[in-house]
């Protein structure tokens, strides 16, 4: 059974640090890894998709790695400022299946002025 | 403004009650979802739909019902069956059979009187 983990839970570091999230799965046969925000008492929005072909995907001051072989994504955040304050989850679609996604339990970052 | 509407933003439950909440889109998505997110864990899938007038049951389906009479709405009945209600309900949908983008309405937080 698929397992999707993220460590730290939490996470606070000062404004302007370079930080990477982590997210690590227990079966590398995926079909995509997408890696979502979530504000307190929100709903999710997604930041980037990664495909089972592709290595990374970048979004402005994002950037996301997939290595299936070691079962682990990284979202790596440059030069972090208090907006980026939020729940990080990330989520993967199986390669048998037809869009479920199974999602990780999140890190929230906290960035401090 | 395309996107996803979940209504009431909060729910109140009295015990033995079943409570509807609603989800509707405009942007012509096939497949839509529901999950459930409780407090330090990931989001769980209750019930998704591919295409108009079918639907699966997700890992958590018990004491819930869905139905999809229409593309644009998938709402969802907790019935009196489920225990434990409490939680931030999510909608999503997806353009295809979900590998893509998972677009998320704003959620709904249930509570028990």
């Amino acid at each position: 059974k698929q397992e999707v983990t993220q460590i730290p839970a939490a996470l606070s570091v000062p404004e302007g640090e370079n930080l990477v999230l982590n997210c690590s799965f227990t079966d590398s046969a995926i079909y995509n890894l997408q890696w979502f925000r979530q504000d307190p008492g929100k709903g999710l929005t997604s930041l980037l998709l990664i495909q089972s072909s592709q290595r990374e995907q970048t979004s402005g001051r994002l950037n996301a790695s997939l290595d299936k072989s070691s079962g682990r994504s990284t979202l790596y955040i440059a030069a972090s400022q208090p907006g980026d304050s939020a729940t990080y989850l990330c989520a993967l679609t199986g390669s048998g299946n037809t869009g479920k996604l199974i999602f990780g339990q999140g890190t929230t970052l906290q960035v401090k002025p | 403004d395309g996107g996803i509407t979940q209504s009431p933003k909060y729910l109140f439950r009295k015990e033995g009650q079943n409570v509807t909440l609603s989800c509707e889109q405009n942007l012509n998505h096939d497949a839509m979802y529901w999950y459930r997110q409780d407090p330090g864990q990931g989001l769980r899938l209750i019930y998704y739909s591919q295409i108009v007038n079918d639907f699966q049951k997700g890992d958590i389906a018990e004491g819930y019902s869905v139905s999809r009479e229409k593309k644009e709405s998938f709402p969802l009945t907790v019935t009196s069956a489920q225990k434990n209600p409490t939680a931030f309900y999510l909608c999503a949908s997806s353009p295809g059979q979900g590998r893509e983008k998972l677009f998320f309405g704003s959620g709904t937080q249930l509570s028990v009187l």
